[in-house]
């Protein structure tokens, strides 16, 4: 099993530029997550999904969006990006919500300039 | 105010000591959880306890729902060890876990 892939591992966008974090899991996971964490701060809930077609916004959702396909996939669309999104994103996935543990991508940076 | 207060933020220590980092947390919670991310970026999870404690290898995690307190601590460490460890916790009015903002411990040999 290859666990949670996110691609790419790092990127550099201009301000406005859009890109799609990708995310992939294959542990047939229902609970899919979206993290950012930036220098000095814990990790914060972008999006999460709890399944196929279900998905909602975490604690800061602004500037990003999501869809959930399929089980496997949850990309992370980034519009119009602005340099506050300068950070390292984590995918993450869960057999249930919280109380379950969870796994994590290897995590993209990205620097927006 | 964040929820979950870790400390220390940094620590370092010397080949073989007995370290401990704290984290104390605000809300009810039904789990917390103690990860590990390398110094590449990468994010494990370590162990999930909702009481008591756990051990897996020289790694001991304890909880105390009471004090609303949890440490994590290491014996004879390494300088493998080298890493931040972060306590999030899945409250029960929450919807997502609320993470600590970890405590970096560096071991010299």
């Amino acid at each position: 099993n290859a666990g949670v892939t996110q691609t790419p591992k790092f990127r550099i966008l201009k301000i406005g530029q859009s890109m799609t974090l990708q995310c992939t899991q294959d542990m047939n996971h229902n609970y899919m997550y979206w993290y950012r964490q930036d220098p000095g701060m814990g990790l914060k809930l972008i999006y999460y999904s709890v399944g196929a077609g279900i998905t909602d916004k975490g604690e800061v959702p602004n500037g990003y969006n999501v869809s959930r396909s399929t089980t496997e996939d949850f990309p992370l669309r980034l519009e119009l990006a602005a340099p506050s999104q300068t950070s390292v994103y984590f995918c993450a996935s869960s057999y249930s919500w919280g109380s379950n543990e969870q796994f994590f991508g290897p995590g993209t940076r990205l620097t927006v300039l | 105010k964040n929820e979950v207060e870790q400390s220390p933020q940094n620590l370092t220590a010397q080949e073989g000591e007995f370290i401990t980092i704290n984290c104390s947390y605000s809300v009810g919670i039904s789990a917390l959880h103690w990860l590990q991310q390398h110094p590449g970026g990468g994010i494990v999870s370590l162990f999930m306890l909702s009481s008591g404690k756990k051990k897996h290898g020289r790694l001991i995690a304890t909880i105390n729902i009471q004090e609303k307190h949890s440490s994590l601590h290491i014996t004879a460490s390494h300088p493998r060890d080298s890493a931040v460890y972060i306590c999030a916790v899945d409250s029960n009015s929450g919807y997502a876990l609320n993470f600590g903002k970890g405590t970096s411990l560096l071991v010299t040999p």
